[in-house]
């Protein structure tokens, strides 16, 4: 089955730029989804296939994608970033999350 | 404005049935593309797909759950339930459903507040 890896946490210093690796096999073949999810929340979709923006989510968030591994790019990482973050894909009709990768702004 | 809320036992004992109920408003499941899927997460740990019904009844389910689940819509009362039999503990979770919108691939752009699950005798 499909997996997707992701590195447990990152680390980013308050105003620098955080980037969260997801990798998958042919993954530039898919198309990428990342979701932001605080504590007790659900889940919010802040990328949509693999570059796109939903309407409110801010600028500094940005995705991209090579061949191996999709990435989120959050530039200028606020406080308020502090969250884990979930890549996903669509394979063989099945729905498939990241491992999911904690978000720390220092 | 896309809304879903999830309702259903907070407790439920090792070998019963737990159905959730996903109560949605502001589209319709009769609309070509649109989908509703249910997502669980225990505590701590990441999230997990379980289900998703389409908008002509076509379901899919995680390999790993199949022969546990069930999704089924109700489109007169803009409702869909998940059944999961035979619970054990490892279920206790959060269980979130959300709204699948209109294009090639599933994904979720608005989320229920989810509800929390815990199985335990």
């Amino acid at each position: 089955s499909y997996e997707l890896t992701q590195p447990v946490s990152v680390s980013v210093a308050l105003g620098q730029t955080a980037r969260i690796p997801c990798g998958g096999d042919h993954i530039g073949s898919k198309n990428v989804y990342w979701y932001q999810q605080k504590p007790g929340q659900a889940p919010l979709l802040v990328i949509q296939r693999d570059t796109n923006r939903p309407s409110g989510i801010p600028e500094r968030f940005s995705g991209s994608k090579s061949e191996y591994t999709a990435t989120l790019t959050i530039s200028g990482a606020q406080a308020g970033d502090e969250a884990d973050y979930y890549c996903q894909v669509w394979d063989s009709s099945t729905v498939i999350f990241g491992g999911g990768t904690i978000l720390t702004v220092l | 404005q896309i809304t879903l809320e999830e309702s259903g036992p907070t407790l439920v004992k090792p070998t019963q049935t737990l159905t959730l109920t996903c109560t949605f408003s502001g589209f319709s499941l009769r609309t070509n593309g649109v989908g509703v899927g249910w997502v669980r997460q225990p505590p701590g740990k990441a999230l997990e797909w379980l289900a998703l019904i389409y908008w002509d009844d076509d379901k899919r389910y995680s390999p790993s759950l199949r022969s546990r689940l069930t999704i089924a819509r109700d489109t007169s009362k803009n409702q869909v339930v998940l059944t999961v039999t035979n619970v054990d503990p490892v279920d206790t979770a959060t269980y979130y459903c959300a709204h699948r919108p209109p294009g090639g691939s599933d994904y979720f752009d608005f989320w229920g507040q989810g509800t929390l699950v815990t199985v335990s005798a």
